[in-house]
């Protein structure tokens, strides 16, 4: 079973460019959750989105920054008008139910570089 | 809010011998559930081993074992016989019921495995 992929592992953009990170999760998994990553920090919970559905972005910047997961297709998550700030690691990760102890499964990153 | 404290930021071990890592939650819940995940240098995030609140008995996955104490919100993780694989980032990460899969980390333990 392929994991949960996610592309491009490396994108720099300039200030004020728009980010697109996308996340495959695994066979079978409807549920997929977006974590970021500051230097020398832990992971930070953003957004818990079913196929269609956005069910928490309690953790997202309220500007700039969304989430969709269609019906068909990777999951997005796009930050428009991107900053320094931004600059960070974007962990998916995905699971075939809701519940806690489910294992969530983490994809390898994307690493947005904002110069 | 549920926070989980990770008071060590590195820690270093000779090859072959054992280590314990910490880490401290703060919760109401009765029942939730406690991870260990490891990021070695290639930065995946890999489940090391996980506790459910309301079993006793600690768990173990080979090399790997906690130390759950409840009352105390502890959950350490000892690791016997360190390889230099195990160098990485360790994360101690916590999931409640409320929650459901949207984990919050601690700020993590750098491990160096020296020979």
């Amino acid at each position: 079973n392929a994991g949960v992929m996610q592309n491009p592992r490396h994108l720099v953009r300039r200030r004020g460019q728009e980010a697109r990170l996308r996340c495959s999760p695994m066979k079978g998994h409807s549920h997929v959750y977006w974590y970021r990553q500051l230097p020398e920090e832990g992971l930070k919970f953003m957004v818990y989105l079913q196929k269609e559905n956005i069910i928490d972005e309690s953790g997202m910047p309220k500007e700039r920054f969304s989430a969709e997961f269609p019906k068909e297709g990777p999951s997005i998550l796009r930050i428009q008008q991107v900053v320094r700030g931004d600059s960070a690691a974007y962990f998916c990760a995905s699971s075939p139910r809701r519940g806690i102890g489910n294992t969530i499964y983490f994809g390898e990153g994307s690493w947005l570089t904002v110069v | 809010a549920q926070t989980v404290t990770q008071s060590q930021p590195e820690m270093s071990v000779q090859e072959a011998e054992t280590v314990t890592l910490s880490c401290t939650y703060d919760t109401s819940e009765n029942n939730y559930y406690l991870f260990w995940y490891k990021q070695p240098p290639s930065r995946q995030m890999i489940l090391v081993i996980r506790q459910e609140a309301y079993k006793q008995q600690n768990a173990t996955e080979n090399r790997f074992s906690v130390n759950f104490q409840k009352a105390a919100k502890s959950f350490s993780l000892k690791i016997s016989d360190s390889q230099l694989g195990d160098t990485a980032m360790y994360f101690c990460a916590y999931d409640a019921m409320e929650y459901g899969n949207k984990l919050v980390f601690g700020a993590g333990t750098i491990l160096r495995v020296k020979s």
